[in-house]
């Protein structure tokens, strides 16, 4: 489709388990954002791409979040040894030209939910 | 600590009744506000990206004013609809001596039902 696209919606993982989830930009969107987002809270930052580098990964919670995209397009968030506060909808969003103030278009989020 | 805040925090309209709704940021550093609109289950849709000052932009029965001065934003919705309901953000993205950030910073939202 033409809009950001994540993958899964919805994941139940036990304590301890590793998790990944896939995000799918709008083609040739330059800049890939990672943002997090808790029950009753707005969503908030993780990490920054622009192509394939990850130019800031300032709001990863800790060491087992970790963030790539290694060929510019597709982002995988990989979050080890799952805990219960990592419950939360993990939203993806893009955007075309990181120089200039564009409209930064969000995917419908995976829905993850640790037991 | 940059603050998004939004008020109020959830709304309940009747059909036909306008609304409106705030969102406060940091008046300094300023470099765009973006509002959105968020269905649950579906993806957050984009509705106005604000830059200037005194701005004002309109999309059909939905419209925001910009005040960077003193740090608002007011989204209005003219005539709500059931198919309005939603919770509407706001994020404000700002400047460091780089130029503009990439991040960011969402307000907690406001949740608006309207009531058919």
């Amino acid at each position: 489709g033409a809009g950001v696209s994540q993958s899964p919606r919805y994941k139940v993982a036990k304590r301890g388990q590793d998790v990944a989830l896939r995000c799918d930009p709008i083609s040739g969107h330059v800049s890939l954002f990672w943002y997090q987002q808790a029950l009753g809270q707005g969503p908030e930052f993780l990490t920054y791409f622009q192509n394939e580098a990850q130019l800031d990964k300032s709001g990863l919670p800790s060491d087992r979040f970790f963030a790539e995209r290694p060929e510019g397009s597709v982002s995988t968030l990989k979050i080890q040894r799952t805990q219960q506060e990592d419950s939360a909808v993990y939203l993806c969003a893009s955007s075309f030209d990181p120089r200039s103030v564009n409209t930064i278009y969000f995917g419908e989020g995976s829905w993850l939910t640790v037991v | 600590i940059l603050n998004v805040e939004q008020s109020p925090q959830s709304l309940h309209v009747q059909e036909g009744d306008s609304t409106n709704f705030t969102c406060s940021f940091p008046s300094s550093n300023f470099y765009a506000l973006h509002w959105y609109r968020w269905e649950t289950a579906k993806s957050p849709e984009a509705l106005f990206v604000m830059t200037l000052n005194g701005d004002e932009k309109k999309k059909g029965r939905i419209s925001a004013t910009l005040n960077t001065k003193e740090g608002y934003s007011y989204l209005y919705i003219k005539g709500s609809q059931p198919e309005d309901s939603a919770t509407y953000l706001c994020a404000f993205r700002g400047m460091n001596y780089g130029g503009a950030t990439n991040k960011l910073i969402f307000g907690t939202g406001t949740l608006l039902a309207v009531q058919p």
